[in-house]
């Protein structure tokens, strides 16, 4: 039982160009999530997917794109990366147990744009 | 959401408990509080939380006031494993609410 697995862990890209940040979940989780994280703040919620098949954005989703491939796999593409992307990006995934609901988090990709 | 505040930082001593004090006076009444961890930039790790009855599991324990406003985080004996940014969240899971959302934390450093 991994939990959530992002990929890649560490990127370097050049400004303009564009990738995808994987995550992937073995929960059967139905809720997922991107955030991104500047040095010395807080997880700013990018865009997130209450189930397969949806996507609503978050508190910064400018710049981003999403798919929810399937109830797995949530993955965030930068199209055209910019230096103010530079930020650590986690993946979360909830699920819920009577009233109990918790999330969970990958380990995160450090993405620097130069 | 409710918001919370919290101090931005506090020293504890290794093996004293650390208590770390979450303000949410505007929480209400089915809002649960919960709390993170993140330990030196990994992804956030959930460590426990309640609605309104105080709660103990293996690594804490969370003190809720009657008056649900305030909460404190127990650390009952500190190690310097524990050195890390802790979040007081306050949220109902579900309609109109589909993610956490973190403020600055308390950076708690645990001292030798």
């Amino acid at each position: 039982n991994a939990g959530v697995t992002q990929t890649p862990k560490f990127q370097v890209l050049k400004t303009g160009q564009s990738m995808t940040l994987q995550c992937a979940q073995d929960m059967n989780h139905n809720s997922m999530y991107w955030y991104r994280q500047d040095p010395g703040m807080g997880l700013r919620l990018i865009y997130y997917s209450a189930s397969e098949g949806t996507t609503d954005k978050g508190e910064v989703p400018n710049g981003y794109n999403v798919s929810r491939l399937n109830k797995r796999e949530f993955s965030l593409r930068l199209e055209s990366a910019a230096p103010s992307q530079t930020s650590v990006y986690f993946c979360a995934s909830s699920g819920t147990t009577g009233t109990y609901t918790e999330a969970f988090f990958g380990q995160g990709t450090r993405l620097t744009v130069v | 959401d409710a918001k919370t505040t919290q101090p931005p930082s506090m020293d504890c001593a290794e093996g004293r408990a650390a208590n770390l004090p979450c303000n949410h006076s505007t929480i209400s009444g089915n809002e649960y509080v919960y709390w993170y961890r993140q330990i030196h930039s990994q992804g956030p790790q959930y460590i426990i939380h309640g609605l309104k009855n105080n709660e103990t599991n293996e690594m804490a324990s969370l003190i809720i006031t009657e008056d649900r406003k305030s909460s404190t985080l127990i650390l009952p004996h500190a190690t310097l494993r524990d050195t890390a940014v802790y979040y007081c969240i306050v949220l109902m899971w579900g309609t109109g609410r589909r993610a956490l959302t973190f403020g600055s934390g308390t950076r708690l450093q645990v001292q030798p």
